[in-house]
């Protein structure tokens, strides 16, 4: 089956500060979707890459899928404590029509 | 007013008791989802629908069962709960065609 694997687990920066996050996936990807989640609170669409070297941003959060389709990286430039919370990637599991997540990176800004 | 709500948003039931999350959405899509959150696994799809007629089990669904009652509501039930289904529920929607999904408040539930 396919898995997600997310990095680092958590992370702690200064405000102001570029931080990256990662997620590796066992087989090829058709589609990655990243996600962010307050504590306790559902999951918030971001953004939505399919196609290999495709890069797409919102505000001061860029993602990348790389061209093997096999790994997306987040990037987050001049973090503030409004980026703090637990980033998920997503993909469309191979051979279903479900998605399937990562365990999640989660984010801590401090002030 | 919320598109995906959830019911309750917190619930405490003993081991053993039989107990039921509802789902409702406004958003007119025809695919829903039922999730579990725990610490350290992500998400984890318990069970699908893509639309009334059609349900089908997830990676966990075993101790679960589903209803779609109609095209949005999609209910949840724990026949008979343990302690180790105590976690953060969550239920999502997708419209058909589309892999984003639009995700509940979520439940969290305690078993005791």
């Amino acid at each position: 089956s396919q898995e997600l694997e997310q990095s680092p687990q958590s992370l702690i920066v200064q405000e102001g500060k570029n931080l990256t996050i990662n997620c590796t996936s066992s087989k090829t990807l058709y589609g990655l979707y990243w996600y962010k989640q307050k504590y306790g609170e559902g999951l918030i669409f971001l953004m939505m890459l399919q196609k290999g070297g495709e890069e797409k941003s919102h505000e001061k959060i860029t993602a990348k899928l790389d061209e093997k389709k096999q790994q997306s990286s987040l990037h987050i430039t001049a973090s503030q404590p409004s980026h703090a919370g637990t980033y998920l990637c997503g993909a469309e599991a191979t051979g279903g029509f479900k998605t399937i997540f990562g365990a999640g990176t989660r984010l801590f800004v401090k002030a | 007013d919320a598109d995906v709500t959830q019911t309750p948003r917190n619930r405490i039931t003993k081991t053993g008791k039989r107990i039921m999350l509802e789902c409702s959405q406004t958003k007119g899509h025809d695919r829903m989802y039922w999730y579990r959150q725990d610490p350290g696994l992500g998400l984890r799809l318990i069970y699908y629908s893509f639309d009334v007629k059609d349900i089908n089990k997830g990676e966990i669904s075993d101790g679960y069962s589903v209803s779609r009652q109609a095209q949005a509501k999609f209910s949840l039930s724990l026949e008979s709960a343990i302690p180790n289904q105590t976690a953060l529920y969550f239920c999502a929607t997708s419209p058909q065609g589309q892999e984003t999904q639009y995700f509940g408040p979520g439940t969290r539930l305690l078993v005791l």
